[in-house]
This record gives C-alpha cells, sequence and structure tokens, in this order.
C-alpha cells in the first residue's frame, strides 16, 4: 500500500499567518493527491483536488503543490474559519489511502 | 442538489452482521462510481472500497476483503454496504461518497459485547 506521511500532526497559528502541512508518499511515481477539511462532526470537504486544482468555492487562500511524492497545503492567511483537521488522499493507487490528519488551532 | 444519506448503523456484537444503506438524490445515480470511507473513534479515514456505476467492478481495501460487500441498486439510487464476522476495529463512522465532492453525514457502527 501507499503510505502518505502527514506531517505536523497538529499545528498552532495566529490569525494572518502562512501555514503549512505536508504529506510524503511512500511510492509511487504518479500520485494523484487531493486535500480535504474536516470540521467536528461534519463529513470532510474537498479542497484541492489533482494537487493544486482549488475546488470550486473554496478560498483562494487554500493553495495545494507538489514536488515529487512532497505534497503541500497552504493557507495563505489564516482565518478564524480555518480551525478544522486537514487530510490528504492518494487515489492513483489501490488501496486509496489517507493521511493521518494535521489539526490547526488557532492561537 | 446532490445528496447522500446513510442509514443502517448501530450496535453489533464483534462476529455478527449488519447492513448499511447510501441513498442519492439530486443527480443521476446510475452514472457515477460510489465509494465507501469509514472513520474511527482516533479521527484516522479509511478507504474501504468503491463500485463503478453499474455494479460490474468493485474494488475493496484488504482490511475488509472477504467480509465486505459492496453492491448497488440504481432502480432505488442506493449503494449498500454489507459487514460480516464484524470485529471491534470495524468500529467507525461510516460514509459514502460520490467524487470525493460529495460525501453524506454519515452512520456510525459500534461493535461491541
Amino acid at each position: 500500500d501507499v503510505q502518505m506521511i502527514q506531517s505536523p500532526s497538529s499545528l498552532s497559528a495566529s490569525l494572518g499567518d502562512i501555514v503549512t502541512m505536508t504529506c510524503q508518499a511512500s511510492q509511487g511515481t504518479s500520485i494523484n493527491l487531493n486535500w480535504f477539511q474536516q470540521k467536528p462532526g461534519k463529513a470532510p470537504k474537498l479542497l484541492i483536488y489533482g494537487a493544486s486544482n482549488l475546488e470550486d468555492g473554496v478560498p483562494s487562500r487554500f493553495s495545494g503543490s507538489r514536488y515529487g511524492t512532497d505534497f503541500t497545503l497552504t493557507i495563505s492567511s489564516l482565518e478564524d474559519e480555518d480551525m478544522a483537521t486537514y487530510f490528504c488522499l492518494q487515489h492513483s493507487y489501490l488501496p486509496y489511502t489517507f493521511g493521518g490528519g494535521t489539526k490547526l488551532e488557532i492561537k | 442538489e446532490v445528496q447522500l444519506l446513510e442509514t443502517g448503523g448501530g450496535l453489533v456484537q464483534p462476529g455478527g452482521s449488519r447492513g448499511l444503506s447510501c441513498e442519492g438524490s439530486g443527480f443521476t445515480f446510475s452514472g457515477f462510481w460510489m465509494s465507501w470511507v469509514r472513520q474511527t473513534p482516533g479521527k484516522t479515514l479509511e478507504w474501504i472500497g468503491d463500485i463503478n456505476s453499474d455494479g460490474s467492478a468493485i474494488n475493496y481495501a484488504p482490511s475488509i476483503k472477504d467480509r465486505f460487500t459492496i453492491f448497488r441498486d440504481n432502480d432505488k439510487s442506493t449503494l449498500y454496504l454489507q459487514m460480516s464476522n464484524v470485529r471491534s476495529e470495524d468500529t467507525a463512522t461510516y460514509f459514502c461518497m460520490r467524487s470525493f465532492l460529495y460525501w453524506g453525514q454519515g452512520t456510525t457502527l459500534t461493535v461491541s459485547s
């Protein structure tokens, strides 16, 4: 299985900060990756697909990038409503696999 | 508006069976692959499997293969997950999902004696 190693597992930042989190794939040369945001009691919400494509309706402060098997989600200016847990998902190789999540807290 | 509604969760004894359903509305159900994903109490997300639009191709995660069966009834716009020989580690909230974009609200299964 492709393991998605997500870091950090938790993160505390201030409003207006730039926030980054990463997922590293354990293998695979052509990983298709999505990023999700999940708030308590809710289903995951798709933010980014294909590593860097912003889903319709998602604020432009969210962006995704890729360098080889390393993937990064960036929030350019943190807002209150961004407090959530973020997950990556690779859906190129079966079984599809999620990262362990990054819990983002506002200082 | 696309909606997915899961039902069927509850308390099941270890070794028992349970069926979950996911009814889709607001889209042409028969035109899409559908998936099941679960989330443990510790918040780990696990892809369980998916099924193509006519049910002729199904993929499973190794952790549940041979115990869980995914199938669909397009006439009823409903996706199913039949679980057998359940274990404590199957305790989770089960979501159905379409295209990674549309998710149900989830239904919770607890496996305990």
